[in-house]
């Protein structure tokens, strides 16, 4: 069975402050793919990141940063200089061949000025 | 390009009544899902269209929840009767491919308050 971790329920952080969000995912699965979404108030969840199990390169876009680490089954989501639009519950999911996506319960994240 | 399109946006009714919501993927996207996401939770799926043909409705309560795809457009999702119990937010999805790895995109979600 797949599983995802999000342990921090909740993140507050003063605006410019680095923070990161921890995921921790279980698949028996060689082949799979991890994806990070952005949910703001509005509802509308916002696709960030898609990696795929065979690609273990971190990769940086912007402020946004993602550590792949298969060794400790970790996918975490760094933002530096956080800014108050980054306020949002941000998830991981995992999904593998035709199974459906699994999500994480959700960290929100609340940036202050 | 237009995102997934849902509508009502909030929807309050009294139990017992039906509901239904509506979904409008993005162009060309054959694959559309939707998904209950109940509050501090994250999404679960509760049926995955591949064009019309609904592949996986595991997930979907039967006795009183129905989707339907017909031109493999767009979606319907419907409760008859509602329940407290049914009081979340229902997101829509779609992604271009059924193999499971693309990308799904979606779309703002319709908050269901049943009193």
């Amino acid at each position: 069975a797949q599983k995802v971790t999000q342990a921090q329920t909740e993140i507050s952080v003063v605006e410019k402050e680095d923070v990161t969000l921890d995921c921790v995912y279980e698949t028996r699965d060689t082949t799979y793919y991890l994806f990070w979404y952005k949910q703001p108030p509005s509802g509308e969840l916002v696709f960030l990141i898609r990696r795929n199990s065979f690609d273990e390169q971190n990769e940086i876009s912007g402020r946004y940063s993602w550590n792949f680490q298969k060794s400790t089954s970790s996918f975490n989501f760094t933002i530096t200089a956080s800014q108050v639009v980054d306020s949002a519950v941000y998830f991981c999911a995992l999904i593998r061949g035709f199974q459906k996506l699994v999500f994480g319960t959700g960290t929100r994240l609340l940036v202050s000025p | 390009e237009a995102g997934v399109v849902q509508s009502p946006r909030y929807k309050i009714i009294e139990k017992k009544q039906p509901v239904a919501f509506w979904c409008n993927p993005i162009s060309g996207h054959n694959t559309l899902y939707w998904y209950l996401q109940n509050l501090g939770q994250g999404p679960e799926l509760l049926i995955r269209y591949e064009n019309e043909e609904a592949v996986d409705d595991s997930q979907l309560p039967k006795d009183r929840f129905s989707a339907e795809r017909l031109k493999g457009v767009d979606s319907t999702l419907k409760i008859q009767p509602a329940e407290l119990g049914d009081s979340a937010v229902y997101l829509c999805a779609s992604s271009s491919g059924g193999a499971g790895q693309e990308t799904q995109y979606f779309g703002p979600g319709t908050r269901l308050l049943v009193l």
